[in-house]
């Protein structure tokens, strides 16, 4: 079965770069397409990107000038950074695969909290 | 670009139905496919409905999908409400270049 596992550091200071790295085990990376999606404290969820093939990427027009998604299938990891990060930038960050046929995404990691603050 | 609206809470007692909707602004709802996904304290969302209609294998069938154009709306419904089914409803869908949208999610208490 497919499960996915985020890591990253869970406290990044204004004005710096988020990372954070989706490990996917029982599936290859190559038959989805990757995504990351964010959910801030008490609000709803808001995607971001994602990757498909390693060289197709797509990003929210919102977010576009501070986000680079980017996959290592050699590892099963897809990755994302997002620059110049605010308080606004705080929430949990899930990785979700989406089948190359399907609409839903269909795998999820458990979500890790990023939280903005000096 | 469009958004989806969606409902801040909705409550209803164990055994009854309840339906949740997801309002399109700008385009019809019927351009893309609605996801609905089920959410609980502390874990990631989960799909429950895809394809506006279709559910996943070990989704029950008190959860059904459906789209209305004359609203530009999706819904949500559950019937046989149990008090696990409590929990935060998203809608999704995409825009015609394959970005993603969800709504502001719907949170369903059962009381």
């Amino acid at each position: 079965q497919v499960q996915l596992q985020e890591s990253g550091p869970g406290l990044v200071k204004p004005s710096e770069t988020l990372s954070l790295t989706c490990t996917v085990s029982g599936g290859s990376i190559s038959s989805y397409y990757c995504n990351w999606i964010r959910q801030t404290p008490g609000k709803g969820l808001e995607w971001i990107a994602y990757i498909y093939n390693s060289a197709s990427t797509n990003y929210n027009p919102s977010l576009r000038s501070r986000v680079t998604i980017s996959a290592d299938t050699s590892k099963n990891q897809f990755s994302l950074t997002l620059n110049s990060v605010t308080a606004a930038d705080t929430a949990v960050y899930y990785c979700a695969l989406r089948q190359s046929s399907g609409r839903n995404f269909a795998y999820w990691g458990q979500g890790t909290l990023v939280t903005v603050s000096s | 670009n469009f958004m989806l609206t969606q409902p801040h809470s909705v409550s209803e007692s164990p055994g009854k139905t309840v339906t949740i909707s997801c309002t399109r602004s700008g385009g019809s709802i019927a351009s893309n496919f609605v996801q609905w996904y089920q959410q609980r304290p502390g874990s990631a969302p989960a799909t429950v409905i895809y394809d506006d209609n279709q559910r996943p294998s070990g989704v029950p069938d008190r959860f059904s999908g459906s789209i209305d154009s004359s609203s530009n709306s999706a819904s949500l419904t559950i019937s046989g409400l149990k008090t696990e089914d409590e929990a935060d409803y998203h809608c999704q869908s995409y825009e015609s270049n394959s970005q993603g949208v969800f709504g502001g999610g719907t949170k369903l208490t059962v009381l």
